[in-house]
């Protein structure tokens, strides 16, 4: 069973400070990752996603795998209260698996003003 | 551009009733799936059509069936309805090339059976 783990959360940050979230995948053979923010009652869309080892950088957002150690984080800088959302981590697997994409939990963020 | 759309957007069911979800998009996308997402859970995949005529399973299709109805369309159909497939349903389509890779959702819709 191929796996992703988030904490769930919530993680509560001040206006203004990093918000950084995790996730850890358990399929060495995962090509793609992908963040998705979902607010209350809606429907999740697309952040970024990163595909190479290393950091992705995108406005306040930034991304980054670290493939060796199944890993991939997102920082969010100078975080707002419109920030507050659930963010979902999704990897996806080679394409003889479908390029079908397995979500995690998703961590809860609250940005406090 | 509507993007994709589900029908309908609330549904309340008795146990063993059947009904079928629609989705269909305007992106002239190739890819399209249907997620479940129950609380604390993330989003999981039921069925995905990688093309118009195909379609396959993904990780909890039991109870369910899909139809590509053509390029726009893809409806999950639930034949025979059960309290543990009260949940919320997207459809999603997808587009890549090789800077970008993003599956769109629609609205969702939320089930509940009784």
């Amino acid at each position: 069973q191929k796996e992703v783990e988030q904490n769930s959360g919530p993680l509560s940050v001040p206006e203004g400070a990093i918000a950084s979230l995790n996730c850890t995948y358990s399929d060495r053979g995962s090509q793609s990752f992908f963040w998705y923010r979902q607010y209350s009652g809606k429907s999740p869309e697309l952040i970024m996603f990163i595909y190479s080892n290393g950091d992705k950088e995108d406005g306040r957002f930034t991304a980054q795998l670290n493939k060796a150690s199944q890993y991939v984080s997102l920082l969010i800088r100078d975080s707002q209260p419109s920030d507050s959302a659930t963010y979902l981590c999704a990897v996806k697997g080679d394409k003889a698996a479908g390029n079908k994409l397995t979500f995690g939990g998703g961590t809860r963020v609250l940005v406090k003003p | 551009n509507a993007g994709v759309t589900q029908t309908p957007k609330f549904q309340v069911l008795k146990t063993g009733q059947s009904m079928t979800l629609q989705c269909a998009q305007d992106m002239n996308h190739n890819s399209m799936y249907w997620y479940r997402q129950d609380p604390g859970m993330g989003l999981r995949l039921i069925y995905y059509s990688a093309s118009e005529g195909t379609t396959d399973k993904g990780e909890v299709p039991n109870g369910y069936n899909v139809s590509r109805l053509n390029k726009r369309e893809f409806s999950l159909r639930l034949e025979s309805a059960a309290p543990s497939q009260t949940s919320v349903y997207f459809c999603a389509s997808r587009t890549a090339s090789g800077s970008t890779d993003t599956q769109y959702f629609g609205p969702g819709t939320r089930l509940t059976v009784l």
